[in-house]
């Protein structure tokens, strides 16, 4: 079964880094994912396409702090530079066959 | 400049129907699938059904399944959600999203979302 696994909160300080995971379920570790951003009481944003090798294709307008990375089973999301802007829930999206799927979000808080 | 706007939610009761519409422009619409992921109130994402850009591939969740249909018109560049037997865990918003391909591939614009609210 496609499933991905985020971890429910992370944090940083202004200016710092952070990373999120999101974890392909046994047997999908090839699988390409998306990062989808949601600010509050905003809709969701594209963030960038992550591959399997780690190369990445970022959404229209989307700033150089927003990088992606890829490790087996893991997909990685930094964001570099937080800014207080950068405060949303942020989600990982697959596909297979005649499905697509969401992780459960990661909410990131600048500290 | 992408634009996806969604109209038709509102408050219904349960069992009774729903019609949702999605206006696309700034794309050509057809060489696209297109898809409806919804979000109940304080909760995550969830996928409900997408379609290919000539409708010949179309899935739905399991949780819609046999209730919903999507469909499109491509020569009207609209993208249509058949909400039939309405439950209160519909309950939602509702998000008409592009797809990055004709078939598979992710999601890369969204609307703003359409509101619907299943009760007695």
């Amino acid at each position: 079964q496609l499933v991905l696994t985020q971890s429910p909160s992370a944090s940083a300080s202004l200016g710092a880094s952070v990373k999120l995971t999101c974890t392909l379920s046994s047997g999908h570790s090839s699988y390409a994912i998306a990062w989808h951003q949601q600010q509050p009481e905003k809709g969701p944003r594209y963030l960038m396409k992550l591959n399997s090798d780690g190369s990445h294709s970022k959404g229209d307008g989307i700033p150089d702090r927003f990088s992606g990375s890829s490790s087996g089973a893991e997909r990685y999301l930094t964001i570099s530079s937080l800014q207080s802007e950068d405060e949303a829930d942020y989600y990982c999206q697959t596909w297979g066959t005649g499905i697509h799927v969401f992780g459960t979000g990661t909410k990131v808080t600048v500290l | 400049e992408v634009q996806l706007v969604e109209s038709g939610g509102g408050l219904v009761q349960p069992g009774r129907s729903l019609r949702l519409s999605c206006a696309a422009s700034g794309f050509t619409f057809d060489d696209y699938a297109m898809h409806w992921v919804r979000q109940a109130p304080g909760k995550g994402l969830e996928w409900v059904s997408g379609i290919s850009w000539n409708s010949g591939s179309i899935g739905y969740a399991d949780s819609v399944k046999g209730r919903f249909t999507i469909s499109r018109d491509n020569a009207k560049n609209s993208l249509y959600l058949q909400m039939n037997s309405l439950r209160a865990e519909d309950t939602a918003l509702y998000y008409c999203a592009k797809g990055s391909h004709m078939v598979q591939g992710v999601i890369d614009y969204w609307g703003q979302g359409t509101l619907v609210t299943v009760s007695s």
